[in-house]
Formats: structure tokens, sequence, C-alpha cells
């Protein structure tokens, strides 16, 4: 089965500006979450999905960032505007169930200059 | 969720066992305990769960304490491949437990 995916894997863009991160989670996986490393900390929950809605959002920094998963399907995390702390790498995670084992992508890599 | 306290790194040599080992003083009775690794350039990745027993699968074995205040990973035969970080982590059966909180695991460095 395919694993979960993630584009774009680098994404360089200014200080301001706008940049969406999307993710397809494995196929049947209700649960999705969102997860960052941002440089020198630790891998630091953002969100949880349970198909299109938002279990838990209690990780998100501010209201720069928003997450959608219409659908239920692919998810998407945008950050407007970005600031220059947002740059670390961003991923992705999906399971069957909560509190199951999360399977994750491989991370989108995002700087903000 | 209860804390985790691991070794900030740890050094193997290739083909020999190797014993990651996690401090869990705080866990509550129906914390299971994780274990993920990161390799290189990854999405971490999981490895082992157990809540009392002892657990083995194709990847590693779990040696839990019976006090539950400890546990230790278990690689066998370590390989190259094994390099990575290596997070201890404690899920409760509450929606908290539904996220991963990691903490700095520990480095292992293999060596040839």
């Amino acid at each position: 089965e395919a694993g979960v995916t993630q584009f774009p894997s680098h994404s360089v863009i200014e200080k301001g500006q706008t940049v969406t991160l999307r993710c397809d989670p494995i196929s049947g996986h209700d649960n999705l979450y969102w997860y960052r490393r941002v440089m020198g900390k630790e891998i630091k929950f953002l969100l949880h999905f349970v198909k299109e809605s938002k279990q838990d959002e209690s990780g998100m920094p501010n209201n720069r960032f928003l997450a959608e998963r219409t659908g239920g399907t692919y998810s998407t995390l945008k950050v407007q505007p970005a600031e220059l702390e947002d740059s670390g790498v961003y991923f992705c995670a999906s399971s069957r169930l909560a509190g199951h084992e999360q399977f994750f992508g491989p991370g989108t890599r995002l700087t903000v200059l | 969720d209860a804390k985790t306290t691991q070794p900030n790194s740890m050094e193997s040599n290739e083909e020999e066992p190797v014993h990651l080992p996690c401090n869990h003083s705080t866990i509550s009775g129906t914390d299971y305990i994780h274990w993920y690794r990161q390799l290189p350039s990854q999405g971490p990745e999981y490895v082992i769960h157990g809540l009392t027993s002892n657990v083995n699968n194709r990847m590693a074995s779990l040696a839990i304490a019976e006090d539950r205040k400890s546990s230790t990973l278990i690689l066998h035969r370590a390989t190259l491949r094994d390099a990575a970080v290596y997070y201890c982590i404690l899920r409760g059966l509450n929606n908290a437990g539904n996220m991963l909180t990691f903490g700095g695991g520990t480095r292992l460095m293999v060596k040839p």
C-alpha cells in the first residue's frame, strides 16, 4: 500500500508570502495529523483530523496557520503570512484508528527568508 | 502526558545488540509505551509498543520493568541502517493520547 505523501518536499519563500503544504494520507486512514520541527526544537504536534473534522487543534501556534481536510481525504496546511520562525520541517501522519500506530510522510522542509 | 527521559546519544558496533533505555517514573496505569525512530531525512516510523508485558516484533523487542517506571528497546543485531534518533513516547487512552509527544530522543550511532 502507498505510504503517506507530502508535497512539496521543499519550499523556499520570503517572509510575508503564503505557502500551502499538502498531505495525502494512506487510503482508508480516517485520522490525519500534522506535526512540525522548527530549528533546534523537538517535533511538536499541530493538529488532528478525524475524517474532515478537527479533533484537536491545540498545537496550532497562531491564526496564521490554517489546516483543512475537505472531503476527509487529503489535507492542506496554509501559512499566511509566513514568518521567519515558521522555518522547519512539517510532517504529516495518518492512522486507521486514533491511538494506533501513526505512519509519517517524509516531511516538507519550509524555509522562510 | 507523562514525560520520558532518554540519554542524548548512544554508540554501538554493527552486528552487536543495542539496549536503549527510557525512564518514565510518572507513568500512569493506562499509559502505553511507544517507540518511534527517525532515520536521517525521513519522517518518524513506528517501532514497537507495549503496556505491561515484554513485546517482540520483527524490528525490535521491548522490555518493560515490573513497576513500569522504565523500559528498554532492544535491537538484537544493530545494522548501519539502524542509525537513527529513537523516541520513547507515552500515550494515554484519552484524547491527549491521540497525539505523539516527542522528546529529544536518543541518537544511536552504529559503527561498522
